[in-house]
């Protein structure tokens, strides 16, 4: 198994302009998740999904978009970006409900906007 | 507000000694805490978990203590090697917010030969 695979691995942005950030995993996982890691923090949830079809938001929504049309799948997508977007974005997934279920995150994607 | 917080300096050790965590959290009911290791320019991998009901785990060289009353957690690494050198988070899960992990700033450690 791949894993949670993550792309692109790096990415510089004008501000305004958009991109999507792509997230796959294989364990036909239920669960998944987007973060943001600024410097020397911890990881903020930006979105989650409970499986195909449903999203909802976390901590830190807004500037981003998520859709889950596939178990397998969960693009973030990051319109008109802005300075405030810098950051190293990690994606996760778990099996099952998230009591507790442990997450298995890709390598990230660091992305400066400037 | 809710708060994690852990240590808040750098922990620099000796090796073989064994290095002590801390997760002090507020204002959360947590039904469970995670620690995750994360190495630079990598994403965290999980180390172990802890529910709300046991006071100890164990695994291998970890142990990860949970004092719901004190509302902190304890991360334990005996024997420590310079491999172990990384950054470790922990993360709370709540029961009313199944899904939504709160996750610490992380304390680097560093593990000197």
């Amino acid at each position: 198994n791949a894993g949670v695979t993550q792309t692109p691995k790096f990415r510089i942005l004008k501000i305004g302009q958009s991109m999507t950030l792509q997230c796959t995993q294989d364990m036909n996982h239920n669960y998944m998740y987007w973060y943001r890691q600024d410097p020397g923090m911890g990881l903020k949830l930006i979105y989650y999904s409970v499986g195909a079809g449903i999203t909802d938001k976390g901590e830190v929504p807004n500037g981003y978009n998520v859709s889950r049309s596939t178990t397998e799948d969960f693009p973030l997508r990051l319109e008109l970006a802005a300075p405030s977007q810098t950051s190293v974005y990690f994606c996760a997934s778990s099996y099952s409900l998230g009591r507790g279920e442990e997450q298995y995150f890709g390598p990230g994607t660091r992305l400066t906007v400037t | 507000s809710q708060k994690i917080e852990q240590n808040s300096e750098a922990l620099n050790i000796q090796e073989g000694k064994t290095a002590t965590l801390t997760c002090n959290y507020t204002n959360y009911s947590p039904a469970y805490l995670q620690w995750y290791r994360q190495d630079p320019g990598r994403g965290p991998v999980f180390l172990l978990l802890i529910r709300e009901n046991e006071k100890e785990k164990r695994k291998e060289r970890l142990k990860v203590t949970f004092d719901t009353t004190l509302k902190q957690s304890l991360f334990h690494i005996t024997a420590s090697q310079p491999a172990d050198s990384a950054t470790y988070l922990c993360a709370l899960d709540m029961s009313t917010n199944a899904g939504k992990s709160t996750f610490g700033d992380g304390t680097t450690l560093t593990v000197k030969p």
